[in-house]
């Protein structure tokens, strides 16, 4: 079954203590990215990356890392978490067609709360 | 800036009723898709639509690229259709996708 994974899918965690949340896919897609939501925000982008050892920035990268080391892998690191990153979190993956089709397909969401 | 909007932010209708959500783009686009968010949070990909007009079911979008909005369709709502509607944009200029603010949408039975 084509999907996106997340893990994990709920956590509490307290400020500065480092974490991250993992993102797979098994789709074989170039394109991953990070989104969070926030009500009344919608979702914004953190950080995409158009092939293996390639990334950017999204409108919302401070405080956050990301690698992608492998294809199917795209795990979002928190090196210092501050309360203000509380939200729900979601991995996505897209696959680019020659025509310059991009069509994303979304992970069920992590939702983290920084104490 | 580069912007995308929706509207409105919040519709109430009753079960059978049709409605059509709005999606306004600042800039010339290169994709866009039309997203249902369930009450559980789950983001499921309705239309991938950067042009012309797509039908699925009591479902269709159409874009007017040129005019630079995109508008999504349902016919004969249904409870199972509350959620948020978000349509989502990547613009010609880079790579970044942004995201409307999304419509809010409650079907009362």
């Amino acid at each position: 079954e084509a999907q996106v994974t997340q893990n994990p899918r709920y956590l509490i965690t307290v400020t500065g203590k480092k974490l991250t949340v993992t993102c797979s896919q098994n789709m074989n897609h170039e394109y991953m990215s990070w989104y969070r939501q926030d009500p009344g925000l919608g979702l914004r982008q953190i950080y995409y990356s158009m092939n293996v050892e390639v990334t950017d920035k999204g409108d919302v990268p401070e405080g956050y890392k990301v690698s992608r080391k492998e294809k199917r892998n795209f795990p979002l690191i928190l090196e210092s978490p501050s309360p203000n990153q509380t939200s729900l979190y979601f991995c996505a993956s897209s696959f680019r067609t020659s025509g310059g089709d991009l069509e994303q397909y979304f992970g069920p969401g992590t939702r983290l709360t920084v104490t | 800036g580069i912007q995308v909007e929706q509207s409105p932010p919040d519709l109430i209708l009753q079960e059978g009723a049709n409605s059509t959500l709005r999606c306004n783009f600042s800039d010339s686009v290169n994709n866009l898709q039309w997203f249902h968010q369930n009450p559980w949070g789950q983001l499921i990909n309705l239309f991938y639509i950067p042009s012309g007009t797509k039908q699925n079911g009591r479902l269709s979008a159409t874009t007017v690229a040129t005019e630079r909005y995109s508008l999504l369709y349902i016919s004969s709502s249904q409870t199972t259709d509350s959620g948020v509607y978000f349509c989502a944009v990547e613009f010609n200029r880079d790579d970044k996708i942004i995201f409307g603010k999304g419509t809010r949408l409650h079907i009362l039975p």
